[in-house]
């Protein structure tokens, strides 16, 4: 079973609808984020918890909002969709190894489309 | 601010002959570089890092070059195969951005 896993998959959806995005992980990491990924522009942050009582804005979290329910579970919500939300959206989790290297660990991404 | 940034957008190698993809960092300060890998469809995934206080590290068939003079990362696929078409970034400490990436294509 995969550690980091998203749902849906893919999503459909319509300008001014609200939708949620849900992460579940199960490698107990403290630290989770989220990314959304354009084409040519690479992944960009959009918030991050580092434990179940913190969160923080990222790079581009203007439209987005997020929860952290537990620490295996931290969703993220576009409040009115809009067309330029299109894009495939990236959950992670990071922990730091014994070498002291903070490393990620990715789900396998959830296509949205906003019409 | 913090950036790093791939030289080339896409890099085209011939299956069987060595990748160099590069990095420059502007962060004196991180105490350490990764690299990742992500392929088509798939989040990315860790590849291997290095300590700011090393040179040089190897992996199996990936080696990665730090020179702190000049702030460049190097990430070299030895034996490219088909498998190793993806998009490979090199993102800062704080996991920001990871930019655009670099995008291999192998060639049969």
């Amino acid at each position: 079973d995969a550690d980091v896993t998203q749902t849906p998959r893919n999503r459909i959806t319509k300008t001014g609808k609200r939708i949620m995005l849900e992460c579940s992980q199960t490698k107990g990491h403290d630290r989770m984020y989220w990314y959304r990924q354009d084409p040519g522009l690479g992944l960009r942050l959009i918030y991050y918890s580092f434990d179940v009582k913190d969160i923080n804005k990222g790079e581009i979290s203007d439209g987005y909002s997020v929860s952290r329910q537990a620490q295996a579970k931290f969703s993220l919500s576009l409040e009115s969709a809009i067309p330029n939300q299109t894009a495939l959206y990236f959950c992670a989790t990071s922990d730091w190894g014994t070498a002291g290297v903070e490393t990620q660990y990715f789900g396998p991404g959830t296509r949205l489309l906003v019409l | 601010g913090e950036s790093v940034g791939l030289h080339l957008p896409t890099l085209s190698v011939q299956e069987g002959d060595n990748s160099i993809i590069n990095c420059a960092y502007s962060n004196s300060a991180s105490d350490y570089f990764i690299w990742y890998k992500q392929e088509s469809g798939k989040g990315p995934q860790f590849i291997i890092d290095i300590r700011s206080n090393m040179d040089k590290r190897q992996g199996q068939r990936v080696t990665v070059l730090l020179n702190k003079t000049v702030k460049h990362l190097s990430l070299q696929i030895a034996a490219t195969q088909p498998g190793d078409s993806a998009v490979y970034f090199c993102p800062g400490d704080y996991k920001l951005s990871f930019g655009a990436g670099t995008t291999v294509t192998v060639r049969a």
